[in-house]
């Protein structure tokens, strides 16, 4: 099956830094790949949709300035957390749609740490 | 819009009994629905996935389950737990096109008692 990769899987920074996750998609490429946010014993919160070539689409109540995604290839999307807080401590999980499918690959997911 | 519910936060069912995980779904156009497996510390694994065709979806781990349009149901059964069963599960809904982002249900945590 299709395998998406995520790094680093566990990440601690200081507050008021900024921490970069990569998604990977392995062995496909992915003209769209999504974030999503999940907190303790909680559900996947979805974040944004992230489009090769263009701008993400955020959902509401995300904020665009605070998590920049960035998807230069058909097979690489960032997300960026800048200025971090404690309160991005979070689980995050990305994944990529093979195109026609409707199916995700999710990747393993990142856990941040803010100190 | 699309919303997913799914019943029960934890379900405990013993070791070789059945196992029932409850999803309903909201959907104006046809949908494609998931359940997704998740262990602790990791990212989602898909069971199984219901697109077009046969309603009763067999998936991996012996787990299946069926699409019912009339009750608007995705419920996920398997005839026989096991220990190596005990995760989160995640009924999710998306559009019936591709490269649609899908909502996720709560979540549903199974644990199996000896």
């Amino acid at each position: 099956g299709a395998v998406v990769s995520q790094h680093p899987s566990r990440v601690i920074c200081k507050s008021g830094t900024s921490v970069k996750i990569e998604c990977r998609s392995l062995d496909f490429q992915a003209t769209t790949m999504f974030w999503y946010r999940q907190f303790p014993k909680k559900s996947l919160m979805l974040m944004a949709t992230s489009n090769e070539g263009s701008k993400a689409t955020y959902e509401q109540g995300v904020e665009k300035d605070k998590f920049l995604i960035n998807h230069a290839s058909l097979t690489l999307s960032t997300l960026t957390v800048t200025s971090a807080h404690p309160e991005d401590s979070s689980f995050y999980i990305c994944s990529a749609s093979i195109a026609g499918t409707g199916e995700l690959f999710f990747g393993e997911g990142s856990r941040l740490t803010v100190l | 819009a699309q919303s997913v519910t799914q019943l029960g936060s934890h379900v405990s069912v013993s070791e070789g009994a059945l196992v029932l995980l409850r999803c309903n779904y909201s959907s104006s156009v046809p949908p494609y629905l998931f359940w997704y497996v998740q262990y602790p510390n990791q990212g989602l694994q898909l069971l199984l996935k219901y697109t077009t065709g046969a309603t009763l979806v067999k998936g991996i781990n012996g787990f299946e389950a069926e699409f019912k349009k009339s009750e608007t149901s995705f419920h996920l059964t398997k005839p026989s737990a096991h220990m190596s069963d005990a995760a989160e599960y995640f009924c999710a809904v998306s559009e019936y096109s591709s490269a649609s982002k899908i909502i996720f249900g709560s979540g549903t945590r199974l644990s199996i008692r000896p």
